[in-house]
């Protein structure tokens, strides 16, 4: 297993367009985790997923932002028309939750979205 | 009062030199993590805690949760170790990580 990989590394795109970013977990976790950092920031929470369940989603996730993990496998989160303000890191996460226990979270190399 | 809190926010040292980042923390939590930063942005993962100790290679994290505090050491540091480290704790709901604003570490030749 490469870790967890994020696809694609770098999007520029127009403001108004409609962007997609994928996620692929490590294969045996269950937890799947978005997160947004925009400069200088430290990240925020957007959503996870226990398997292909929506479980948490945050108020910053708004109604342009979906994320979908249809076979409990990878995830997409999407961004209908894009706004310059989206402009940001998109980071995922997976870990392996059992029994109340979380294991050590691993994260993605990121998805860079610049709005122009 | 920002619920974790990292020192320093800035740390130069010089190659060989021991490195300690400490973390203090305001909220209940399940775990603690730190993780590694390089510039353009990718994470790393470095360590998930909820007690006591753990090494990898240079690098030694220790957490007491009766203080709500750890630390990360790094001995002798390299150039390469030039990063910003994150501490981040994941909240007692297990789903919510709360991230420091981070240390810019930077080690000279």
């Amino acid at each position: 297993d490469t870790g967890v990989s994020q696809d694609p590394r770098h999007k520029i795109t127009k403001r108004g367009q409609n962007v997609t970013f994928r996620c692929d977990p490590i294969s045996e976790h269950n937890r799947l985790y978005w997160y947004r950092q925009t400069l200088g920031q430290g990240p925020e929470f957007l959503t996870y997923f226990q398997n292909e369940a929506q479980l948490e989603k945050s108020r910053l996730l708004s109604d342009r932002f979906s994320a979908e993990r249809p076979k409990g496998s990878f995830s997409t989160l999407e961004i209908q028309r894009t706004e310059q303000g989206d402009s940001a890191m998109y980071l995922c996460a997976s870990s392996l939750w059992t029994a109340g226990v979380n294991t050590e979270a691993f994260f993605g190399q990121g998805t860079r979205l610049t709005v122009v | 009062k920002n619920e974790v809190e990292q020192s320093p926010q800035n740390l130069t040292a010089q190659e060989g030199e021991f490195i300690t980042i400490n973390c203090s923390y305001s909220v209940g939590i399940s775990a603690l993590h730190w993780l590694q930063q390089h510039p353009g942005g990718g994470i790393v993962s470095l360590f998930m805690l909820s007690s006591g100790k753990k090494k990898h290679g240079r690098l030694i994290a220790t957490i007491n949760i009766q203080e709500k505090h750890s630390s990360l050491h790094i001995t002798a540091s390299h150039p390469r170790d030039s990063a910003v480290y994150i501490c981040a704790v994941m909240r007692d709901s297990n789903y919510q990580l709360i991230w420091g604003a981070g240390t810019k570490l930077i080690i000279k030749p």
